[in-house]
């Protein structure tokens, strides 16, 4: 199955930094969708944005939808222990092949 | 309180044996989905229901079966057919009948073939 291109695999930083991920893909996604996964937990939603362009916080996080449809970043600003995880976009294909695509994932891990 | 359980959280079978995955929901959503999780890797989807008493396969379903009998419940058979069962099992609803709708997901099973 089609997996998006999900980068850095993985992220080590200080407490109190800002992070930046993203998502590209060779398609046009109708929606793009951020979740955090803790270690054996099902992901939890962070973000959903549904119109090219569109631009939303939850708190320290924020997550865009680029305008070409084909990439989405997410952003979290002053990092602190708890955002450890694993956080994966995931991109919804419009027409007839209407499913969830995810990336691979990107590891979080904050030093104290 | 409104959300996804499965269980059991972990699940130990022998090789050759089938085992089902329960799943349910008290959230009223039409469609479910069943996902599968290895190390290092995003999820794939094996298969998934819009409505009572339909699904489609996704795109790893070969040694899964599933039914759909209850808008709540979509339980998910690994039959002895699936070479390689080992893997952490993600379960998901979302509120409407089409996949463009926002999935929320289970806690997950994990389960391991001795």
């Amino acid at each position: 199955g089609q997996q998006l291109n999900q980068s850095p695999q993985s992220m080590f930083i200080q407490e109190g930094e800002d992070v930046s991920m993203n998502c590209t893909s060779s398609s046009i996604f109708n929606t793009w969708l951020w979740y955090k996964q803790d270690p054996g937990e099902g992901p939890v939603l962070l973000i959903a944005l549904y119109k090219a362009g569109e631009l939303t916080s939850n708190g320290r996080l924020t997550a865009q939808f680029g305008i070409t449809r084909k990439d989405s970043f997410l952003n979290i600003s002053a990092s602190i222990p708890s955002d450890v995880g694993i956080y994966f976009c995931a991109g919804q294909l419009g027409g007839a092949t209407n499913k969830l695509i995810f990336g691979t994932g990107t590891l979080l891990a904050v030093q104290p | 309180d409104g959300g996804i359980t499965q269980s059991p959280k972990y699940l130990f079978r022998k090789e050759g044996q089938n085992v089902t995955l329960s799943c349910e929901q008290n959230l009223n959503h039409d469609a479910m989905y069943w996902y599968r999780q290895d190390p290092g890797q995003g999820l794939r989807l094996i298969y998934y229901s819009q409505i009572v008493n339909d699904f489609q396969k996704g795109d790893i379903a070969e040694g899964y079966s599933v039914s759909r009998e209850k808008k709540e419940s979509f339980p998910l058979t690994v039959t002895s057919a699936q070479k390689n069962p080992t893997a952490f099992y993600l379960c998901a609803s979302s509120p409407r009948g089409r996949m463009q709708e926002t999935q929320y997901f289970g806690p997950g099973t994990r389960l391991l073939v001795l």
